[in-house]
């Protein structure tokens, strides 16, 4: 059960896109890609998955390279509340999510 | 709806006393995690209950921990012996099934601290 890579710290400017990269080089054919996002003093929370194609939601979009070893999040416009650690999670066999470090975003305002 | 809910809180025991976790996962929900995360760290995986089962227990980190759900909805997490190595947030997470493609929906955590 490899875990991910992500950068340590990001900082993005208000109302920027923001573009969170991880690398999976892991993965199988059948892993999904998690992401998932913890506010200060909070559980973390769901932001968005894909599994081949790019995905999009109202939180943000996925962007999954063609041999699925890498992946891209993107937050369209920063806002101060997207400030959290975030965490580009590959699935574990007994269907939990396996957590790195993840990638702590700062937004300026 | 309601959220998973978890409790106590917060809980600070001595060393060597016994402590129980709870968690209320959301109705229907079938599956239920149990997570642990260390101050400054990321979560660390510890069982997972389908149902009333939990089919493999390798990922709890010695044999004082056990966790239960007999009845398929809350859950217990009961750590014995308690050392100061035990000090963490304890996360619990419910999903509708164990499928990886379902969102994990998270609890607020209960705050152990063994002094």
């Amino acid at each position: 059960d490899a875990k991910t890579t992500q950068p340590n710290s990001m900082e993005s400017n208000e109302e920027e896109p923001v573009h969170l990269p991880c690398n999976h080089s892991t993965i199988s054919g059948t892993d999904y890609i998690h992401w998932y996002r913890q506010l200060p003093s909070q559980g973390p929370e769901y932001v968005i998955h894909g599994l081949t194609s790019n995905v999009n939601n109202r939180m943000a979009s996925l962007a999954i390279a063609e041999d699925r070893k890498s992946s891209t999040l993107i937050l369209h416009r920063a806002t101060l509340r997207d400030a959290a650690v975030y965490y580009c999670i590959k699935g574990g066999s007994q269907g939990n999510l396996i957590f790195g470090k993840g990638t702590k975003l700062s937004v300026k305002p | 709806g309601a959220g998973v809910s978890q409790s106590p809180s917060n809980k600070v025991t001595e060393k060597g006393k016994d402590v129980e976790l709870r968690c209320d996962p959301i109705s229907g929900h079938t599956a239920l995690y149990w997570y642990r995360q260390s101050l400054g760290q990321g979560l660390e995986f510890l069982i997972y209950f389908q149902g009333n089962s939990a089919p493999d227990k390798s990922g709890l980190p010695s044999d004082r921990f056990s966790a239960e759900r007999p009845e398929g909805s809350i859950s217990t997490l009961t750590i014995q012996r308690t050392e100061q190595r035990d000090s963490a947030m304890y996360r619990c997470a419910s999903s509708r099934d164990a499928g990886l493609w379902n969102e994990q929906f998270f609890g607020p955590g209960t705050r152990l601290t063994v002094l």
